[in-house]
């Protein structure tokens, strides 16, 4: 079974600084996706990024990029010049083979407080 | 638009209720899923629908009892609840391409 694990429970960082969120995950899929989500106070999960297991790039999208390790088999995301929007929790997930219907299964996230 | 809702966002029930969540996404998405998310735990996966078949069923009591008549609609059927089940229940839907998008989620107290 595939399990993701985030190790950092709680991190914080101040406003435009970068900050680095640790994800890996275990599986025996060659095709497989990442995401990184985001879930503000609202509660309202939103996608912040995602990685297709093929791709030797790293994905970005504006101030937020990963750093994806296939061998090691991690997957961290960083948070570059942050802003106070970006307080939230984030949760790492993975997503076996691109069929439709198949499961995301998600770390227990990370509480990220951004700092004045 | 809002790509996926949720209604209602806030519910109150008694043990002996029966209530129905609902879901509906605007998003062409062929594949719907419902979630439990309870304090300090990770998100729980429910059902999967794809094609408006359940594909997955995760070991879920029988008080909850899901349905999608449709590739855009899905409800979430409640009766005899119990304290434990209050919690965020979260609905999503996805296209082949593999990336959920979620609604703003229905806030359940089971009293």
């Amino acid at each position: 079974a595939q399990t993701v694990t985030q190790s950092q429970p709680e991190m914080s960082v101040q406003e435009a600084e970068t900050v680095t969120l640790s994800c890996t995950y275990d599986t025996s899929e060659s095709d497989y996706y990442l995401f990184w989500y985001k879930q503000p106070p609202s509660r309202q999960m939103i996608l912040v990024i995602r990685q297709e297991a093929y791709k030797q790039q790293n994905a970005t999208e504006n101030r937020f990029s990963v750093n994806f390790q296939k061998a090691a088999k991690s997957f961290s995301l960083k948070i570059s010049d942050s802003q106070l929007g970006d307080a939230a929790m984030y949760f790492c997930a993975y997503r076996r083979g691109e069929t439709s219907g198949s499961r995301l299964t998600f770390g227990e996230g990370t509480q990220l407080t951004v700092n004045p | 638009e809002t790509g996926v809702t949720q209604t209602p966002r806030h519910l109150v029930m008694g043990m002996t209720n029966k209530k129905s969540l609902k879901c509906e996404q605007h998003l062409g998405h062929n594949a719907m899923y419902w979630y439990k998310q309870s304090a300090k735990k990770p998100l729980e996966l429910m059902f999967v629908y794809s094609l408006e078949e359940r594909v997955e069923n995760n070991s879920v009591p029988s008080r909850f009892s899901p349905e999608c008549p449709n590739s855009s609609h899905l409800f979430l059927h409640l009766h005899t609840l119990q304290p434990e089940d209050s919690a965020l229940y979260l609905c999503a839907s996805s296209s082949s391409r593999g990336e959920q998008y979620f609604g703003p989620g229905t806030r359940l107290t089971v009293t």
